[in-house]
């Protein structure tokens, strides 16, 4: 069975630092694409960023809104995806949820994990 | 900066058949997007439906169907069902990066 758990997820002021982590299980995460996605309260899904798996590059890509303060990184031994995040903002509330990427598409979702970005 | 549209409500009888639509605020949507679809109720993560335009994920029941229509992704529901009342996302994946439309909220009526 395909498991992905986020943690990681709290409140923190404008301007500090978090991050989340995404523990998977039932798959090969070392050959998966892995992603990103937040929903900020009452609002709709937004893609944040994605890795692709190390034998294509390991590269990322990142939406507008987080680039240059978010970075995704992953850990194939640990079959663990990170996304650390800086200079949050109030704007980056949010449920985060790390997905699998298969076919140009997010198959498996996490149950998510709450960021809340307060003074 | 392009913008993946969706109608952001719909109504729908039990037991009818409703088609969403996915397009872009500038040019169409072209099958090399490789529009996908996704469904959330509140309070849950989102669940795939269709992938690749027209390729219902794993479980997913047939009533559920992608396709293309013109210049846009579509997405049927035939048979609506009461726990079809949900919010309904297209995504687009534009290579480099990847869109998700505003989302449809789906009543079944």
């Amino acid at each position: 069975e395909v498991q992905l758990v986020e943690s990681g997820g709290g409140l923190v002021k404008p301007g500090g630092s978090l991050r989340l982590s995404c523990e998977v299980s039932g798959f090969s995460f070392s050959n998966a694409w892995m992603n990103w996605v937040r929903q900020a309260p009452g609002k709709g899904l937004e893609w944040v960023g994605l890795i692709k798996r190390k034998t294509d590059g390991g590269t990322t890509d990142y939406a507008a809104p987080v680039k240059g303060r978010f970075t995704i990184s992953r850990d194939d031994s640990k079959n663990t995806l990170y996304l650390q995040m800086n200079s949050l903002k109030t704007e980056d509330t949010a449920v985060y949820y790390c997905t699998t990427f298969d076919s140009a598409a997010f198959q498996y979702w996490g149950q998510g994990t709450l960021v809340t970005v307060s003074s | 900066q392009t913008v993946v549209t969706q109608e952001p409500s719909f109504s729908v009888s039990p037991g009818g058949t409703v088609t969403l639509t996915c397009g872009l605020s500038s040019g169409s949507v072209s099958t090399r997007y490789y529009p996908s679809w996704y469904q959330q109720t509140p309070g849950q993560a989102p669940r795939t439906l269709i992938y690749n335009i027209n390729i219902r994920s794993s479980g997913v029941p047939d009533r559920f169907s992608g396709s293309m229509l013109g210049n846009k992704a579509a997405l049927t529901i035939t048979g609506a069902q009461a726990d079809d009342e949900s919010d309904y996302y297209c995504v687009l994946y534009m290579g480099s990066g990847i869109l998700f439309g505003g989302g449809t909220k789906l009543t079944v009526l």
